[in-house]
């Protein structure tokens, strides 16, 4: 079965340093991972998609994952924080036959210091 | 593009009424639309999923005669709450997908409900 767990509940970093977001996955075949973001009281925004194309994959705002199958993780990083960061960040995995299903970790939430 | 709006952004209602939330697709054709609720501090969760002009298919544990769910064109999916209670708050997480990047779900702003 497909599952993404995401090792961090809360990651804080002060305003330029890098991040790290903690994602490993379960998976009987070779998976399709997302990593959304939520800002407060808002929809989720895709940030990048690793569909078994390039391991490393690219994203919007600076964030870019590293799909690692020996160490079946999908961790997401981004050089430089900047305050507009702070948001909660979701590891999803495509669950299902005809990948209809996603599946959300449980969340991190991304905390920004000046 | 791939903008998909959710209305109304916020809901209060008396316990035992019926509220709806509309999820639209406004610039391409949703084939399929999915319903997810996040609890305070939790993840989405899937309620269903639901394909143009076919019922929709309820997960485990949702109740599909109190989340009545309708897809009755291609850029337009109903979530209704039927005799809503306090433990039916939540905020409720629409998603489309069309024809084009058939793995991609793009999603609306969410509706928050809250029943008094």
């Amino acid at each position: 079965a497909q599952s993404v767990t995401q090792l961090d509940s809360h990651v804080s970093v002060s305003e330029g340093t890098p991040v790290l977001l903690r994602c490993n996955y379960s998976s009987s075949y070779s998976p399709s991972l997302f990593w959304y973001v939520q800002h407060p009281n808002k929809g989720l925004q895709l940030l990048l998609k690793y569909t078994s194309a390039a391991t490393l994959v690219k994203g919007i705002n600076g964030f870019e994952a590293e799909f690692k199958k020996s160490e079946t993780s999908f961790h997401l990083t981004k050089p430089s924080a900047h305050m507009s960061d702070a948001a909660e960040y979701f590891c999803v995995v495509i669950k299902g036959e005809y990948g209809n299903k996603l599946v959300f970790g449980a969340g991190t939430i991304l905390r920004v210091k000046s | 593009g791939a903008v998909v709006s959710q209305h109304p952004s916020r809901v209060i209602c008396k316990s035992g009424t019926s509220v709806k939330i509309e999820c639209r697709s406004l610039d391409f054709q949703a084939t399929t639309m999915f319903w997810y609720r996040q609890f305070p501090k939790q993840s989405l969760m899937l309620m269903a999923t639901s394909n143009e002009g076919s019922k929709a298919t309820y997960e485990q544990g949702v109740e599909k005669d109190k989340f009545l769910i309708n897809h009755a064109s291609l850029t337009l999916s109903t979530l209704t709450v039927t005799s809503a209670h306090p433990e039916d708050s939540s905020f409720y997480i629409c998603s489309a997908r069309g024809w084009r990047n058939y793995n991609e779900q793009f999603f609306g702003p969410g509706t928050r409900l809250t029943v008094l």
